[in-house]
C-alpha cells in the first residue's frame, strides 16, 4: 500500500511570492490534514478535510493561506503572499475514516522564504 | 483547550540500554487517545505506540511500551534495548474521543524530544 504523497519535498520561495504544495493521502482515505511544524515545534494542525469538504479551518491563516480538496482525493495548499514567519515544514497526514484513530503522515514539503 | 507537555528536550543513551521519555497533558475530557510518533531525519512521521484512555492495561509494541498514568495526566514512552535507529524526534500527541467520533480527530502536539542513541 502506497503511503501519503507529498511534493515538493523542497522549496525556497521569497517573501511576497507565492507557492503551492501538493499531497495525495492513501488510497481510500477520506480524512486528509496539513498542519505546519515550525523548526523546534510539534506539528499545529492548520486545516481538515472530510472528503472534499472543510471540517475545521480555525487555524489557518486565512488571509495568506487557501486549500482544496476537490474531489475529495488529492489536496493542495497554497500561500500567497508568503512571510517570513511562514518558513517550516508543511505535513500532511490521512485518516481511513471517522472510526479510525491513526494518522499516517507523508514526508513533508521544507519551506524557506527569504 | 488541551495541552501536551514534553518536558526532555534532548536526551541520549547507549545501544542496547532502556530510556524512558516523558509526557504530560491537560484535558477536561475522560475519554480520548494518546499516541507517540517518531520523526527521524527524514521527516516522515510514523506512529509508534497508541493508549485509549478507558483501557487501564498499557499500550506495548515490541521494545516500545507506555506507561500511563491517567489520574496524574501523564504518558511517558519506554524505549528497550535501544537501537542505532531509534534516533530520531518523539513526539507526544493527544485526540480527544469527542472529536474520533465525529468526523475531526486532530492531533495536538507535544514539542518533541530528540533521542540520540549513541554505539
Amino acid at each position: 500500500e502506497a503511503g501519503v504523497a507529498q511534493s515538493p519535498r523542497y522549496k525556497i520561495i521569497e517573501k511576497r511570492q507565492s507557492v503551492a504544495f501538493w499531497c495525495n493521502p492513501i488510497s481510500g482515505h477520506a480524512t486528509l490534514y496539513w498542519y505546519q511544524q515550525i523548526l523546534g515545534q510539534g506539528p499545529k494542525l492548520l486545516i481538515q478535510f472530510q472528503n472534499n469538504g472543510v471540517v475545521d479551518d480555525s487555524q489557518l491563516p486565512k488571509d495568506r493561506f487557501s486549500a482544496e480538496r476537490l474531489k475529495g482525493v488529492d489536496s493542495t495548499l497554497k500561500i500567497q503572499p508568503a512571510k517570513l514567519e511562514d518558513s517550516a515544514v508543511y505535513l500532511c497526514a490521512s485518516r481511513q475514516n471517522r472510526l479510525s484513530d491513526t494518522q499516517y503522515f507523508g514526508p513533508g514539503t521544507r519551506l524557506t522564504v527569504l | 483547550a488541551q495541552t501536551v507537555t514534553q518536558s526532555q528536550p534532548e536526551m541520549s543513551v547507549q545501544e542496547a540500554e532502556t530510556v524512558t521519555l516523558s509526557c504530560t497533558y491537560d484535558t477536561s475530557e475522560n475519554n480520548y487517545y494518546l499516541f507517540w510518533y517518531k520523526q527521524p531525519p527524514s521527516r516522515q512521521m510514523i506512529l509508534v505506540i497508541r493508549q485509549e484512555a478507558y483501557k487501564q492495561q498499557n499500550a506495548t509494541e515490541n521494545r516500545f511500551s507506555v506507561n500511563f498514568q491517567k489520574a496524574a495526566k501523564s504518558f511517558s514512552l519506554k524505549i528497550s534495548d535501544s537501537q542505532l535507529g531509534d534516533t530520531a524526534m518523539y513526539f507526544c500527541a493527544f485526540m480527544s474521543s469527542s472529536s474520533y467520533g465525529g468526523s475531526q480527530g486532530n492531533l495536538i502536539f507535544g514539542k518533541g524530544t530528540k533521542l540520540s542513541v549513541k554505539p
